[in-house]
């Protein structure tokens, strides 16, 4: 049972340039979520999404996308990268209210 | 605006001896607390939870402690072991199943 799982494990942007991290869950939960902890700082909620072509705003979206065309995959993406991108990204997902389950993060360097 | 605070950086205890982990928040709307525990290079994992209509829920060797008055919860461990080694946050739900995490805790268990 692989859970979620996150890719690229590591990423090295140019300011400017742009990419998709991968997020997909096998478990059939509806509710998926993207994290971004930065540095001695807990997570915080970019873009969740309710079920399959239904997505919402966190507290911090501002550059980023998202969309939910399956259960199972629920990829961010990155337009325009900048320094203050610079992040590890974790993507989660429910089944119901009470908890969810991380994938192993993906380590964002913008330079 | 930080809605859940873990105002201690981090904690040493010696194994065997209870471990205890603090958490305040503001927002007395969250009505679901929970905790996770965080291994290096690896996403957090769900440990335990409380509703806001308890003041204790046990898991084994883990008790979470909620005060509402105080808008204070705390997780005990005990006895404490090498395992433990981590770092612990405090997440709170405030509906829509969108977590507000605390700035987490590092723990570490000296032998």
């Amino acid at each position: 049972n692989a859970g979620v799982t996150q890719t690229p494990k590591f990423r090295i942007l140019k300011i400017g340039q742009s990419m998709t991290l991968q997020c997909t869950q096998d478990m059939n939960h509806n509710y998926m979520y993207w994290y971004r902890q930065d540095p001695g700082m807990g997570l915080k909620l970019i873009y969740y999404s309710v079920g399959a072509g239904i997505t919402d705003k966190g507290e911090v979206p501002n550059g980023y996308n998202v969309s939910r065309s399956t259960t199972e995959d629920f990829p961010l993406r990155l337009e325009l990268a900048a320094p203050s991108q610079t992040s590890v990204y974790f993507c989660a997902s429910s089944p119901n209210w009470e908890t969810q389950y991380f994938g192993p993060g993906t380590r964002l360097l913008v330079l | 605006d930080q809605q859940v605070k873990q105002n201690s950086p981090s904690l040493s205890v010696q194994e065997g001896r209870i471990s205890i982990l603090n958490c305040d928040y503001t927002n007395s709307m969250f009505d679901y607390f929970l905790w996770y525990k965080k291994y290096p290079a690896e996403g957090p994992t769900f440990l335990i939870s409380i509703s806001s209509i308890k003041d204790k829920n046990e898991d084994g060797r883990f008790t979470v402690f909620l005060n509402k008055s105080a808008k204070h919860l705390s997780l005990h461990i005990v006895p404490s072991q090498p395992g433990d080694s981590a770092v612990y946050f405090c997440a709170a739900n405030q509906g829509a199943q969108k977590l507000v995490f605390g700035q987490g805790t590092r723990l570490t268990i000296n032998p």
